[in-house]
């Protein structure tokens, strides 16, 4: 039972690349959530999901697209990325008593 | 707008004394309020939440709907206890809002 998995768990990438991370959870979840974690900032939501096949924007979600073909999986893609893009990539899960179980985290710079 | 704040960014105690993380919220309806913490190297996890009512490792937290607050405290602050801390809001929906987060260290 590993719970909520991110992969990768680091990456650079350069202005302009683009990149996929991936969130995994075996926990049968309903909801799933992409934040980054930023000092000074928090956590800020930047996609989530209520279920397969939909997905709603949060707080920050310029520069993100999400898409959740399959329950288990919840896809976060930076198109073209950008140095303001460098934070922690933090991927949660939420079943019915809304508590959030978290991933380990991407740490992501762009250079 | 869902809105959590935490007016320190760190905050340091001795061993044995008093500890009070504070947050505040505002949301027009009823919210549901939690506290997370990030031990270091360690993902985010649940400390407690207001509707049940526990005590978790020794700190409590009370929802103030008046003064919009949910503090946590401990009577007794560990050298363990030193972690960050994020109170968080739950709304309309399955939308969360997390506040910037209290670097709590607990010196020797």
């Amino acid at each position: 039972n590993a719970g909520v998995t991110q992969t990768p768990k680091f990456r650079v990438l350069k202005t302009g690349q683009s990149m996929t991370l991936l969130c995994a959870q075996d926990m049968n979840h309903e909801y799933m959530y992409w934040y980054r974690q930023d000092p000074g900032m928090g956590l800020r939501l930047i996609h989530y999901s209520v279920g397969e096949g939909t997905t709603a924007k949060g707080e920050v979600p310029d520069g993100y697209n999400v898409s959740r073909l399959k329950k288990q999986n919840f896809l976060l893609g930076l198109e073209s990325a950008a140095p303001s893009q460098t934070s922690v990539y933090f991927c949660a899960t939420t079943g019915s008593s809304y508590e959030q179980y978290f991933g380990p985290g991407t740490r992501l710079t762009v250079t | 707008a869902q809105r959590v704040t935490q007016p320190e960014k760190l905050l340091s105690v001795f061993k044995g004394a008093p500890v009070e993380l504070k947050c505040n919220y505002s949301y027009s309806g009823s919210p549901e309020l939690f506290w997370y913490v990030q031990y270091s190297r360690q993902r985010l996890q649940l400390l407690l939440r207001h509707i049940s009512r526990e005590s978790i490792k020794g700190f409590t937290a009370d929802l103030n709907k008046g003064e919009t607050s949910f503090h946590l405290k401990k009577p007794f602050a560990q050298e363990e206890d030193s972690a960050m801390y994020y109170c968080a809001s739950r709304g309309y929906g399955q939308n969360f809002v997390f506040g910037p987060g209290t670097r709590l260290s607990v010196l020797p």
